[in-house]
């Protein structure tokens, strides 16, 4: 059935630099995407979203970027920190209805 | 301080033994929703509800209930719990589905175990 998808399990990086997490997503339909953030023994706490009518979305230190055409999410961290070390989750929803898909996570590593 | 609660934090339980796990938001949130997590397979919706009196399935929703009968509670409920059940529960709520900007709000998780 439709999924949604993660390309790496796992990222680790120095800290300072950039992160890019990716997604991709099988379900053309979805118009709306979610990214979120689980810290260790914590429940996900939501980052950011985008509407399939954009391309881009920036907020504090982080960008969504929105590629329909090959179905690709991707999260960008601007210099990473220690605090950002966690597992990271894309989740996709369509037409304004309750169903929420999730991806399976990118556990993020941010070496000091 | 707006949260999601849930009870109990673990719980340890027999197979076949009915068991529910309460979930409140002080936000005055439409939106409702049960996940759980299993590892390599991330987070699975089993319920959600859009409003009072308005639930429906996600994708894993065999041998669980839910009820809405009021805002701000939303328990979810296991019949007749099997040891497939045993898994970490999150219960999270948002204004509405979908929406811009719209946060959903997740609480600090279930710890089940069923023996």
């Amino acid at each position: 059935g439709e999924s949604v998808g993660l390309h790496l399990p796992t990222l680790s990086v120095q800290e300072g630099d950039n992160s890019i997490i990716n997604c991709a997503y099988s379900n053309s339909a979805s118009d709306y995407f979610i990214w979120y953030k689980q810290e260790s023994g914590k429940g996900p706490q939501f980052i950011i979203d985008i509407r399939s009518n954009m391309d881009k979305r920036q907020g504090q230190r982080v960008t969504v970027l929105l590629n329909k055409t090959v179905k690709h999410l991707s999260l960008q961290i601007a210099a990473t920190q220690p605090g950002d070390s966690a597992v990271y989750f894309c989740a996709e929803n369509y037409n304004q209805g309750g169903k929420l898909i999730f991806g399976q996570g990118t556990e993020l590593s941010v070496k000091p | 301080e707006a949260q999601v609660t849930q009870n109990p934090r673990y719980l340890i339980t027999v197979t076949g033994k009915k068991l529910t796990v309460t979930c409140s938001q002080n936000m005055n949130h439409e939106y409702m929703s049960w996940y759980r997590q299993d590892p390599g397979l991330g987070l699975r919706q089993i319920y959600y509800s859009m409003n009072v009196e308005v639930t429906d399935k996600g994708d894993v929703p065999e041998g669980y209930k839910v009820s809405r009968k009021e805002k701000r509670n939303f328990p979810l409920i296991l019949e007749s719990p099997s040891p497939n059940q045993t898994s970490l529960y999150f219960c999270a709520s948002s204004w509405t589905s979908g929406s811009y900007d719209n946060e959903q709000f997740f609480g600090p998780g279930t710890r089940l175990t069923v023996l």
